[in-house]
């Protein structure tokens, strides 16, 4: 079946750590991107990307970064800078286009130790 | 100011009554797409119906239906029949076209509304 993969669903990270937060698409989507949900509140946009080897920075993208090497991978590094990184991850994936829904993954869960 | 505004924070329905929730939105932009989504305590965004602006009728999936009022701005959610496994937040969302015709098309979400489902 065609869909989004999240690894991991629980993720813990200690002070001053980054960590990486997987997202694996075989549905053959040009756009990816990564939102965060805190409690209580709608999605924000951190990072997207339309192609491969390019991405934008979104709404809160500080103290995160992104890559896209590969079409059907687009993983998100909490570094140590993001001083707040206790929220649920999701990742998503859509058709280029205007009316296009997204896709989204399971998520992860990101708690400080 | 918020593009997506949901304004009720929770509500409580009845199973097998329809129900409404919410959504007004923001934009000067002539074409736009209007989105719910239904988050499930697992987590997961499920798509639930799309209205793009200009579309002449109001969309229906299944038991979903959009009320959308243009000159209002507002996209509200129509549930009917209202089953137990409809107990979730709902999340309205909405994707404004770039105006140089490149650049992203990422969705802009409200707070959503959480829904329950009384036997």
């Amino acid at each position: 079946d065609g869909g989004i993969t999240q690894s991991p669903k629980y993720l813990f990270r200690k002070e001053g750590q980054n960590v990486t937060l997987s997202c694996e698409q075989n549905l053959n989507h040009d756009a990816m991107y990564w939102y965060r949900q805190d409690p209580g509140q709608g999605l924000r946009l951190i990072y997207y990307s339309q192609i491969v080897n390019d991405f934008q920075k979104g709404d809160i993208a500080e103290g995160y970064s992104v890559s896209r090497e590969k079409k059907e991978s687009f993983p998100l590094t909490v570094t140590s800078a993001q001083k707040n990184p206790t929220a649920f991850y999701l990742c998503a994936s859509s058709i280029q286009g205007s009316n296009e829904k997204l896709f989204f993954g399971s998520g992860t869960q990101l708690s400080v130790l | 100011a918020q593009k997506i505004t949901q304004t009720q924070p929770g509500m409580f329905v009845q199973e097998k009554e329809a129900v409404t929730l919410d959504c007004t939105y923001d934009t000067s932009d002539p074409s736009y797409g209007l989105f719910w989504y239904k988050q499930p305590s697992s987590g997961e965004m499920i798509f639930l119906i799309y209205q793009g602006s200009y579309d002449q009728q109001n969309a229906t999936e299944g038991r979903y239906s959009l009320n959308f009022q243009k000159a209002r701005k507002s996209a509200n959610l129509v549930i009917s029949a209202s089953q137990l496994g409809d107990s979730a937040m709902y999340f309205c969302a909405m994707r404004e076209l770039p105006h140089s015709g490149a650049g992203s098309y990422q969705l802009t979400f409200g707070k959503g509304t959480k829904l329950s489902v009384i036997p």
